[in-house]
């Protein structure tokens, strides 16, 4: 049984439409990354998020800890957009980043 | 610009060879980790180091070997007792360690191809 689960695995979209990426668990956890791999593989974080929601520019994040669900939106979406997007819960059993789980991923192509 | 340099990019090695991956950091960092993605799967987790001198092993460390002699370098060798070593293995590192949480910063990876 997969502890993250995110939906959809492949997402296409066309410039400027709105964008959400779920993400589920199943442990209880402390803490939330979303994480955005670009098709070279490198990987960057976007947020880092233990309850409500966050926002740069135009990605945000949102987090309901009781409902263990975070969704990933991004408005006004862009080419510059496709990646893939990561969502890594960390547990709270653990108490190290040494325990975070990774979901499988989303790929987001935005098409101009 | 502080952040994390991973080299070589691209490897090819022979069967029964070690390998040694390079990742270096210059953002002060206690913490770093060493992951691996295979196609279709999430990052899983080779080793870890929250602190020079330590080092923990992950879900996957069978094959593989660290050492974190410097706080700004943690290489991974990988052996030649890992059974399928082709793989794409990430380098990362962050503010948080123990019971604290931080941003996590990762580098460009190294692409490593077992002939």
């Amino acid at each position: 049984k997969n502890e993250v689960e995110q939906s959809p695995q492949n997402l296409t979209a066309q410039e400027g439409e709105f964008i959400t990426i779920n993400c589920s668990y199943s442990v209880g956890i402390s803490a939330l990354h979303w994480l955005q791999q670009h098709p070279g593989g490198g990987i960057v974080s976007l947020f880092m998020l233990s309850s409500g929601k966050k926002k740069h520019g135009r990605l945000i994040a949102t987090i309901n800890i009781q409902e263990k669900h975070s969704s990933l939106h991004i408005t006004a979406s862009h080419p510059r957009d496709s990646a893939v997007y990561i969502c890594a819960p960390l547990p709270n059993y653990g108490g190290s980043q040494g325990n975070l789980i990774f979901g499988k991923g989303t790929k987001l192509s935005v098409k101009p | 610009d502080g952040g994390i340099t991973q080299s070589p990019k691209y490897l090819f090695r022979k069967e029964g060879q070690n390998v040694t991956l390079s990742c270096e950091q210059n953002l002060n960092h206690d913490a770093m980790y060493w992951y691996r993605q295979d196609p279709g799967q999430g990052l899983r987790l080779i080793y870890y180091s929250q602190i020079v001198n330590d080092f923990q092993k992950g879900d996957i460390a069978e094959g593989y070997s660290v050492s974190r002699e410097k706080k700004e370098s943690f290489p991974l060798t990988v052996t030649s007792a890992q059974k399928n070593p082709t793989a794409f293995y990430l380098c990362a590192s962050s503010t948080g360690t123990g019971g604290r949480t931080g941003e996590l910063f990762f580098g460009e990876g190294s692409r490593l191809t077992v002939l």
